[in-house]
């Protein structure tokens, strides 16, 4: 089946660093999604990615539908400390006329003030 | 995360019980999903939902089954509950073919 390699798993960064974070598949997608998940919440979406080569910014995220449909990275820039939490890629295929997300192992950010 | 409502929040259960989780939507969204998360880990597809009286297995649907009645309500059950589905499920909705999947706040099971 369908697997996406989200790295890195975990990051530790000063307040005002950037981040990148990035996720790759042999599989094509259709859609890249990027979430957000803070402790005992349900995934919140960032970007939704709809063509190859797309690059979207909502605030200071940033993030890229790869050319070759298998990858996307996601990138947020002066990091604040509510920027702590988990964030997830998901790729989003159509299966037996439904969407289908494949998610990552996820990306833990930790930000010392 | 308004519009998807999941009850319980937490649930503790003996090995060998049964439990529904349930689902409510008030945004009329066709399409709804079961997921699983695993401590450390990203979220895995139990059943999905196309429409009021439509359901398909995903990727892990052993031990579980649903129902949709209606295009409100999608109700996941676990007729014989194993340590193996301990775990936090989330329920999501989507609006249309295309656009993202929305998410509940999930019900954190664990299974002694």
């Amino acid at each position: 089946g369908q697997q996406l390699n989200q790295s890195p798993q975990s990051m530790f960064i000063q307040e005002g660093e950037d981040v990148s974070m990035n996720c790759t598949s042999s599989s094509i997608f259709n859609t890249w999604l990027w979430y957000k998940q803070d402790p005992g919440e349900g995934p919140v979406l960032l970007i939704a990615l709809y063509k190859a080569g797309e690059l979207t910014s909502n605030g200071r995220l940033t993030a890229q539908f790869g050319i070759t449909r298998k990858d996307s990275f996601l990138n947020i820039s002066a990091s604040i400390p509510s920027d702590v939490g988990i964030y997830f890629c998901a790729g989003q295929i159509i299966i037996q006329g439904a969407q289908k997300l494949v998610f990552g192992q996820g990306t833990r950010l930790t930000i010392n003030p | 995360n308004a519009g998807v409502t999941q009850t319980p929040k937490f649930r503790i259960l003996k090995i060998g019980q049964s439990m529904t989780l349930q689902c409510t939507q008030d945004m009329n969204h066709n399409y709804m999903y079961w997921y699983r998360q695993d401590p450390g880990m990203g979220l895995k597809l139990i059943y999905y939902s196309v429409g009021a009286g439509i359901t398909d297995k995903g990727e892990v649907p052993n031990g579980y089954n649903v129902s949709r009645s209606t295009t409100e309500d999608f109700p996941l059950r676990l007729e014989l509950a194993a340590p193996s589905q301990t775990s936090v499920y989330f329920c999501a909705t989507q609006t249309g073919f295309y656009q993202p999947q929305h998410f509940g706040d999930g019900t954190r099971l664990s299974i002694l």
